[in-house]
């Protein structure tokens, strides 16, 4: 069976300071993947997406970026945090192709101080 | 651009009692929608995915119908209990992009 993980689950940084996320996938291979962030009392709002090893798709303007170094894995990073990246951030993956369901990790609660 | 919007914000019932949350969105051209529960500080986890070509779902106590050229979907909770106590969010994979756009969410209290 497919499984995701995603860590660490609780992370505080400094301002300014370099992040790097995690998510690995198990159990399917070339796998559409998606980092979403959620605000407190806000929805989600989806980040990045790849649908392929080193295909990255960018959202919205901020200050971080994403990688897909292997099909399975998928990282999330910034050079220097802000106060405004502190979140609950989300990784998932869906099958290739149009009819299927998304699943997701159990996420990074991110405090940047 | 699709928007996905959820009402009610939120909903405080009894024990027991058939509630139904709703979701629309703005573009019916749609590959799927998916309901999701989020329990606080958790991940999300799957509940039902409707494909377009679909009417409704069904899991346990739980079902979902989707009207695609009316850009609406309800989820349907039967005899509620304590632990549905949760946000739930629905999602649509809109055709011809390979995103999941989010409602903002129901969250629910049921009431022992």
């Amino acid at each position: 069976s497919q499984t995701i993980h995603q860590w660490p689950a609780t992370l505080v940084q400094p301002v300014g300071s370099p992040l790097s996320l995690e998510c690995t996938v198990e159990g399917t291979s070339n796998p559409n993947l998606y980092w979403y962030r959620q605000a407190a009392g806000r929805g989600l709002q989806l980040l990045f997406y790849s649908v392929g090893i080193g295909q990255i798709s960018s959202e919205v303007p901020q200050n971080l970026s994403a990688s897909r170094p292997q099909d399975r894995q998928f990282i999330l990073s910034s050079k220097k945090l802000l106060l405004s990246d502190s979140g609950f951030y989300l990784c998932a993956w869906s099958g290739g192709g149009w009819i299927t369901e998304a699943f997701f990790g159990q996420g990074t609660r991110l405090t940047v101080v | 651009k699709q928007e996905v919007t959820q009402i009610p914000a939120a909903l405080s019932v009894p024990e027991g009692e058939n509630l139904v949350l709703n979701c629309s969105f703005t573009d019916s051209a749609i590959y799927n929608l998916q309901w999701f529960r989020q329990d606080p500080g958790k991940g999300l986890t799957s509940l039902l995915l409707i494909q377009s070509s679909q009417r409704e779902q069904t899991s346990g106590r739980l079902n979902a119908s989707l009207d695609k050229s009316s850009g609406r979907s309800t989820l349907y909770i039967a005899a509620s209990q304590p632990g549905d106590s949760a946000t739930y969010l629905c999602a649509v994979f809109t055709s011809g992009t390979y995103k999941y756009i989010f409602g903002t969410g129901t969250r629910l209290k049921v009431l022992a």
